[in-house]
């Protein structure tokens, strides 16, 4: 059973460009969550997705941040216009639907932007 | 979401026992206690989780008193490759709140 997959693992725009990362959550996995890092510092919850579904998104900026789980295919997080400040690594995980069950994390994609 | 306070580092030697002391006094009568572990350039990696007393696996042990207001994660008979970003977390619901951790290194 293979774990959370992400692609790419490294990820690098120029400014302006648009940025797009996939997450495969884990077999039977459909709850998606998405979390942002910044070096030095804890992971930041950015969105909560199931299947087809978007059910907080309450740490996603508001401007050039969408995510989708589309009901089939991987879930994408997508970055319009990158600045340099959306450098960060970003980190996928996924869960079943039984509560309180551990989430499983990605490796993670390492966005830089120049 | 409760708020976590954990110490920002921790130094040990090889084949000692190292213990996480989290802090969470407003945790809510459904939430669980989570701990994550994160090596450089790695997704965080699921280590235990308790509501109350203890709990053991093959990895680590977790104390929670009776109020539990606090949590004890327990590494034991740590080495080399326990070098990491420990993450305590309280969990409620779906939503994982990282805070700064407490980097554990250890050395020969």
């Amino acid at each position: 059973n293979a774990g959370v997959m992400q692609n790419p693992r490294h990820l690098v725009r120029r400014r302006g460009q648009e940025a797009r990362l996939r997450c495969s959550p884990m077999k039977g996995h459909s709850h998606v969550y998405w979390y942002r890092q910044l070096p030095e510092e804890g992971l930041k919850f950015m969105v909560y997705l199931q299947k087809e579904n978007i059910i907080d998104e309450s740490g996603m900026p508001k401007e050039r941040f969408s995510a989708e789980f589309p009901k089939e295919g991987p879930s994408i997080l997508r970055i319009q216009q990158v600045v340099r400040g959306d450098s960060a690594a970003y980190f996928c995980a996924s869960s079943s639907e039984v509560e309180n069950t551990e989430a499983f994390f990605g490796q993670g994609t390492r966005l830089t932007v120049v | 979401l409760a708020k976590t306070t954990q110490p920002i580092s921790m130094d040990s030697y090889e084949g000692q026992e190292v213990n996480i002391t989290c802090s969470h006094n407003n945790i809510a009568t459904n939430d669980y206690i989570t701990w994550y572990q994160q090596f450089p350039s790695q997704g965080p990696r699921f280590i235990i989780q308790g509501y109350k007393t203890k709990v053991t696996n093959e990895v680590a042990s977790l104390f929670i008193p009776a109020d539990r207001k606090s949590s004890t994660l327990s590494l034991p008979r740590v080495s080399l490759s326990d070098t990491a970003v420990y993450y305590c977390l309280v969990k409620g619901d779906y939503k994982l709140s990282f805070g700064a951790g407490t980097t554990v290194t250890v050395r020969a």
